[in-house]
């Protein structure tokens, strides 16, 4: 069963440096998505993509952040000058229809900021 | 703000019973409801979606939506210890396709 792949599955930075967090959709899917969840907290939007654009994004979103999709298949966030409140799981999720059907998980990256 | 409301539980079960968790949403407009589970420290993981109103069978579970009160509700028959997880319900809002998630509900089923 195709599923969306994460790497790294774990990321220890310090604060100030600059992370990519890669991630392969499922291969047929055209909608892609950041979420990330801070320990004990809900899960939260940050970013859809589609079509080599970003679609909408939350205010979480800021300029430290970007996505991109540089080859056709893989699909990286990137903080670029990371904080302590950074420190998170992010999941990455694509999905083949933009309003129906799931949007399917991948198993996340633990982010950590020192 | 767009909310999803949940009680974050716990809500303790014994082996075999039936499970309901709630879920209630703000946004009148919204057009799909999802249930995942999410294990300790893992990634959400799909149990149910649901589009129109009623209930919607699969397996052991059954979720039911009722657009009118903005209120959905999955029920977990027979659980199982394994269901012991945080169900997570998310709503995908009117002309967007982000998904906006509850707290989630922690459920605990005891043998």
């Amino acid at each position: 069963e195709p599923e969306v792949t994460q790497t790294p599955s774990h990321q220890v930075t310090q604060m100030g440096q600059e992370v990519i967090l890669r991630c392969v959709p499922i291969s047929n899917h055209l909608y892609f998505y950041w979420y990330r969840q801070i320990l004990g907290q809900k899960v939260e939007f940050l970013v859809s993509f589609y079509n080599n654009e970003i679609s909408e994004k939350s205010e979480i979103f800021d300029d430290q952040f970007s996505v991109e999709r540089p080859d056709g298949s893989n699909f990286t966030l990137k903080i670029r000058s990371t904080k302590l409140e950074d420190s998170a799981m992010y999941f990455c999720a694509s999905r083949a229809d933009r309003f129906l059907g799931t949007q399917y998980f991948g198993p996340g990256t633990r982010l950590l900021v020192l | 703000q767009k909310e999803v409301e949940q009680n974050s539980g716990p809500l303790s079960v014994p082996e075999g019973a039936i499970a309901s968790l709630n879920c209630t949403y703000s946004d009148r407009g919204s057009q799909s409801f999802f249930w995942y589970r999410q294990y300790s420290g893992k990634s959400p993981e799909l149990i149910m979606s649901i589009y129109s109103n009623g209930d919607k069978e699969d397996g052991r579970f059954t979720a039911q939506l009722n657009k009118a009160s903005q209120y959905v509700s999955l029920l977990i028959r027979d659980s199982q210890p394994s269901d012991s997880a945080t169900y997570l319900c998310a709503v995908n809002g009117e002309n967007t396709d982000k998904l906006i998630f509850g707290t989630g509900t922690r459920l605990q089923v005891f043998p």
